[in-house]
């Protein structure tokens, strides 16, 4: 599959707990994006990767953290995990950084916390 | 502040009915808008943009400078495009900040 992929696909944890999600993007894309995606949120922008540096960050909580590895996958880290932080996760690539470039997005990673 | 707003999370019509998804942007100079689908149990992806002016699967969106408005329009709705659309627009050139989402369900 050489679209994004994202691991795993399910995550059930208890609360105060750390998870790690991983993406690999699209063969070529260099960009990288972490959404929440919560029932009464919508899709929120967490934060983006370029070329293993930041490039953007949103909504993101400080419990919360990612980076950039130089083979371009990525990870995001959710650290003293809550109730509200169960949602989707989803990555999304994109062959350069502006928000002008269509984003592939992956399954998403479904964490629930309990 | 909010960026794009979808001011509808649900809609619901019947097949062959018109069909319009709302999408309002909060105006910055002049802005690149797209609109995104998540169909059931498939990935998000995007159904189309602004600058291409295409039209994807019978859907059109028109720019309206004016309104500020990016509304989705569909004239004859079909079940298959029953999903979730997204509207969104590049904030500060790096990143894509994304509409609350609209239900769209259309009604054999």
């Amino acid at each position: 599959d050489s679209g994004v992929t994202q691991t795993p696909k399910h995550l059930i944890t208890a609360t105060g707990q750390r998870v790690t999600l991983r993406c690999s993007p699209r063969s070529g894309d260099l960009s990288v994006y972490w959404y929440q995606q919560s029932l009464d949120q919508g899709l929120q922008f967490l934060i983006q990767y370029y070329n293993g540096e930041e490039r953007a960050k949103g909504n993101i909580l400080e419990r919360f953290s990612a980076q950039q590895f130089p083979d371009l996958h990525s990870e995001l880290n959710l650290s003293s995990l809550e109730l509200g932080d169960s949602a989707l996760y989803f990555c999304a690539s994109s062959v350069e950084a502006g928000g002008f470039n269509e984003q592939f997005f992956g399954p998403g990673t479904r964490l629930t916390v309990l | 502040a909010q960026r794009v707003t979808q001011p509808e999370k649900l809609l619901s019509v019947f097949k062959g009915a018109p069909v319009e998804l709302k999408c309002n942007y909060s105006y910055s100079g002049s802005p690149e808008l797209f609109w995104y689908v998540q169909y059931s149990r498939q990935r998000l992806q995007l159904l189309l943009r602004h600058i291409s002016r295409e039209s994807i699967k019978g859907f059109t969106a028109d720019l309206n400078k004016g309104e500020t408005s990016f509304h989705l329009k569909k004239p004859f709705a079909q079940e298959e495009d029953s999903a979730m659309y997204y509207c969104a627009r590049p904030w500060n050139n790096n990143d894509m900040r994304f509409g609350a989402g609209t239900r769209l369900t259309v009604k054999p």
